[in-house]
């Protein structure tokens, strides 16, 4: 498909266990960028990868959450020994690039979201 | 600090009607601006923004919005409501050289047949 693609769309798990989400962005897209959307803190910048430079972690709530980039394309979000207060919709988006050159290609596409529900 | 505030949570409009929804910045330089619009159970589709030049962008789906810098202000309009566009309107700014979007806390909207 043309856009950003996730999967998979709901995934409910225990406390405790381990979840991976996956990312596809949109092909050519350079940069990739994951956000966390829940009710108390609304939509929240968690990490920024662009092409192979270190990727920007500054947005992880903790050192249980983690993402790789493989191959400069799909990415996965792992969130270790989940809690309840992980529940939430985890968004994936892509740009051309990032370089904050002030065009197009710092627009950033989502993708439908991962929707989290940890019991 | 970089904040984008949205000070209306909940909009009501009859369909017809015509619609603003209110943005408001603080950046310390004039950030690249956005419209997001999220349905229940989708992703975020962007609905236009702005960089520089003009300052009255067009976007998809009849949307419009005017960047004022005195006001840092950037709010959307639509003439003529319809009602598929209930949903939730996100704005958001991306500071220049920087790549986090920063959102605003969204806007309601519920349209009335």
């Amino acid at each position: 498909g043309a856009g950003v693609s996730q999967s998979p769309s709901n995934k409910v798990t225990e406390k405790g266990k381990d979840v991976e989400l996956r990312c596809d962005p949109i092909s050519g897209h350079t940069a990739l960028y994951w956000y966390r959307q829940s009710l108390g803190q609304g939509l929240e910048f968690l990490i920024y990868f662009q092409g192979n430079s270190a990727p920007d972690k500054s947005g992880l709530p903790s050192d249980r959450f983690s993402a790789e980039r493989t191959g400069g394309s799909v990415s996965t979000l792992t969130i270790q020994r989940t809690q309840q207060e992980d529940s939430a919709v985890y968004l994936c988006a892509s740009s051309l690039d990032a370089w904050g050159g002030g065009d197009h290609t710092d627009t950033q596409y989502f993708g439908p979201g991962t929707r989290l529900t940890v019991l | 600090a970089q904040s984008v505030t949205q000070p209306d949570i909940h909009i009501t409009v009859s369909e017809g009607a015509s619609l603003e929804l209110r943005c408001n910045y603080s950046y310390g330089a004039t950030p690249y601006l956005f419209w997001y619009v999220q349905s229940p159970g989708q992703g975020l589709q962007l609905l236009l923004k702005y960089f520089s030049g003009d300052t009255l962008v067009q976007g998809i789906k009849g949307f419009e919005a005017e960047f004022k810098r005195s006001q840092s202000s950037f709010n959307l309009r639509k003439p003529s409501v319809h009602w598929s566009d209930a949903a939730e309107y996100f704005c958001a700014g991306l500071a220049g050289g920087g790549n986090k979007l920063t959102f605003g806390t969204g806007t309601q909207l519920k349209v009335e047949l």
